[in-house]
């Protein structure tokens, strides 16, 4: 258990209305991620982030923002959500290892269920 | 572009009937490759994590090995509640690739 959390767990939500989506973890790791999953595609990186205020773009991030305020949350944001965007979100974190050094491997959350209709 | 193939799609098994899954993968320069198991509804749980030609690791019923093409997973005598998905990813640069997976059921 990697102390990860996400909220909410289901949403359903209308084409054209902001959704944003929270990752918390309980460890302080500095590496995060946000994937989605999909039927015929597995999962592909949205966005991450390598420390607070620091993100970089996935495979597809388009229709995407990400916030890191703070070393525990990582928010994703659909500014308007599209039908293409109904999918199940997944967060990750890499632990660090001694001195701040990211190791390889990603443990995931539970995952957020998201329905845009 | 790093690509990663996974078969067969799905697999059925009797209790205690051994196999292997398959993942294939195309990637210039291996950092790791990794093995996840996932239930329905559930996040992707991590089992392995191989880093070069050669290299085995195993866990309960559960043996991964790799060579410089593909990886193996391979269940001895599975039980029921090894009944799951079984992910595949690979890492060349900072970022994961997955297969799209093998959904695997054993039976009773």
């Amino acid at each position: 258990d990697a102390g990860i959390t996400q909220s909410p767990r289901h949403k359903v939500t209308e084409t054209g209305t902001p959704v944003t989506l929270r990752c918390h973890q309980t460890e302080n790791h500095r590496y995060m991620y946000w994937y989605r999953q999909d039927p015929g595609h597995g999962l592909r990186l949205i966005h991450y982030s390598y420390g607070v205020k620091d993100t970089d773009k996935g495979e597809v991030s388009d229709g995407y923002s990400v916030s890191r305020s703070k070393t525990e949350d990582f928010l994703l944001t659909l500014e308007s959500a599209t039908s293409s965007q109904t999918s199940v979100y997944f967060c990750a974190i890499s632990r660090d290892a001694s001195y701040g050094i990211r190791t390889d491997t990603q443990y995931f959350g539970p995952g957020t269920r998201l329905t845009v209709l | 572009e790093d690509q990663v193939t996974q078969s067969p799609e799905a697999l059925r098994l009797q209790e205690g009937e051994s196999s292997s899954l398959n993942c294939s993968y195309t990637v210039s320069g291996l950092r790791g490759l990794f093995w996840y198991r996932q239930d329905p509804g559930k996040g992707p749980e991590f089992l392995f994590t191989l880093y070069s030609a050669g290299e085995e690791k195993e866990k309960e019923r559960l043996k991964a090995t790799l060579t410089k093409k593909e990886s193996f997973l391979h269940i001895t005598a599975p039980k029921p509640e090894d009944s799951a998905t079984y992910l595949c990813a690979v890492q060349a640069s900072s970022r994961l690739t997955f297969g799209e997976g093998t959904q695997l059921t054993v039976n009773p």
